[in-house]
């Protein structure tokens, strides 16, 4: 099983600030096949990033994805111009080896 | 409007079972391979199980292997989840969710984009 390990765990940044949240795997994994999601209480989780650094539809380009120089086991999410509303857990999750895992999960706040 | 709607989540004993459903609609539920997901309350994601597009193949994670069994009536456009000796440790908000390209692939090999707003199933005394 591949293991997901967030860092920080948690986040505490202001309004226009930017967020650098890290996801490094257990063992290489192929860079296309990996994600980014927002949780929110209360809510599905909301694709955010896949394929390391592909924004999904409709999501900001205050949002980027983007692994390391080649490893692939390390991966970043960068949030700039932080806004009150990216309040939230973000995961990361690989779905290219079986057991699926997602990250333990990063949270942000915004003071 | 594309859109997954989970439903039969409810209070369980434990031992006992339940059987989740997610119904599709605004989209081609056959050519879409689909995945449950849950969230245990406070904690973090875990993925549950897969099925292809056709409902050939299907995987678990070892947590409930054995125990749940996902399939699919492509004719209805409903996923189901069938969970057996449910514990306590199954509690948790299930979401059912379809991965963003269709595709025919045996195996999960794609990001989940849309997501059902979940069912909490409740194992307790």
């Amino acid at each position: 099983e591949i293991v997901l390990t967030q860092s920080p765990v948690t986040l505490s940044l202001s309004p226009g600030e930017t967020a650098t949240l890290s996801c490094r795997a257990s063992r290489s994994l192929s860079s296309v096949l990996l994600a980014w999601y927002q949780k929110k209480p209360g809510q599905p989780p909301r694709l955010l990033i896949y394929g390391t650094s592909t924004r999904a539809t409709g999501i900001p380009d205050r949002f980027s994805g983007g692994g390391n120089d080649g490893s692939g086991t390390d991966f970043t999410l960068t949030v700039t111009r932080l806004e009150p509303e990216d309040s939230a857990v973000y995961y990361c999750h690989q779905y290219g080896n079986l057991p699926l895992t997602f990250g333990g999960g990063t949270e942000v706040e915004i003071k | 409007q594309e859109q997954l709607v989970e439903s039969g989540g409810g209070v369980v004993q434990p031992g006992k079972s339940l059987r989740l459903s997610c119904a599709a609609s605004g989209f081609t539920f056959s050519s879409y391979s689909l995945h449950w997901v849950r969230q245990v309350p406070g904690k973090g994601l875990e993925w549950v199980a897969f099925s292809s597009s056709d409902g050939s193949n299907t995987y678990y994670a070892d947590s409930v292997k054995g125990r749940f069994t996902i399939s699919r009536d492509n004719s209805k456009n409903t996923l189901h989840l069938q969970m057996n000796s449910l514990r306590p440790g199954d509690t948790a908000v299930y979401y059912c969710a379809r991965e963003g390209f269709p595709d025919n692939s045996a195996f999960p090999d794609d990001h989940c984009d849309l997501w059902g707003q979940g069912t909490l199933v409740t194992v307790s005394t």
